[in-house]
């Protein structure tokens, strides 16, 4: 089942933070970030193994409550090129033996003007 | 350090055609996946190869199917093309299991 992600959309000036929520109805083994310009591919960001784990990236960091079965994507002093569409994408954790198959949310827009 | 190529770019086909899309991992990579991603929504799996062997499988009817060669590149078909078809086309690549996912640019497929 696909996780649905909160807010679908939303637009921020430079230097303000946002969060971006993920939820799955089931079981969660690994959760994935990423972020898509419009007319280009998918670029990682980070990929979260571990219930409780977070992990960060510049100015960008995740959270993971693997009992809640949601994942937290924390944008802080957003820059303009933080501009896209972020999209958490989960695996179940029958995966976790391999073969990941990974079900992506329908996205969260996110637009930062100067 | 060469990262995932696809190709064509673009593609136009006819309903009922066929058509192949071909990908290329980044180096060091083994495993192949496929996405369907349609406008303005997330991209859907497919499948995905390791060892030239197809071991996960989404949602997708037989029509679609796949190839992995032994230098890891791998094939998409699909036959008796529909409308519904169009999308772009994503393939990922990564090294084993270890989850990060590195996305080509996408053959966009147009049905017509």
């Amino acid at each position: 089942q696909q996780p649905v992600q909160s807010p679908q959309a939303v637009i921020l000036r430079e230097g303000e933070d946002a969060v971006i929520n993920c939820s799955s109805s089931k079981a969660l083994y690994s959760v994935h970030w990423y972020r898509q310009k419009h007319g280009e591919a998918p670029v990682f960001l980070m990929i979260l193994l571990k219930g409780g784990e977070q992990k960060g990236h510049d100015k960008i960091s995740a959270s993971f409550n693997e009992k809640k079965q949601q994942s937290s994507l924390y944008l802080t002093a957003s820059q303009l090129s933080y501009s896209g569409t972020y999209f958490c994408g989960t695996a179940p954790p029958e995966n976790s033996g391999g073969y990941q198959k990974v079900t992506f949310g329908t996205g969260t827009k996110l637009q930062v003007i100067p | 350090d060469a990262g995932v190529t696809q190709s064509p770019t673009h593609l136009i086909k006819t309903r009922g055609q066929q058509v192949t899309l071909r990908c290329s991992p980044k180096s060091g990579h083994d495993t192949v996946s496929w996405y369907q991603q349609a406008l303005g929504q997330g991209p859907q799996f497919i499948f995905q190869y390791y060892e030239e062997e197809e071991r996960q499988r989404g949602n997708f009817p037989d029509r679609f199917s796949g190839h992995q060669f032994p230098n890891y590149s791998s094939e998409l078909n699909v036959n008796a093309l529909l409308l519904g078809d169009s999308a772009l086309y994503l393939c990922a690549s990564s090294l084993g299991w270890g989850g990060e996912q590195y996305f080509g640019p996408g053959t966009r497929l147009t049905v017509t």
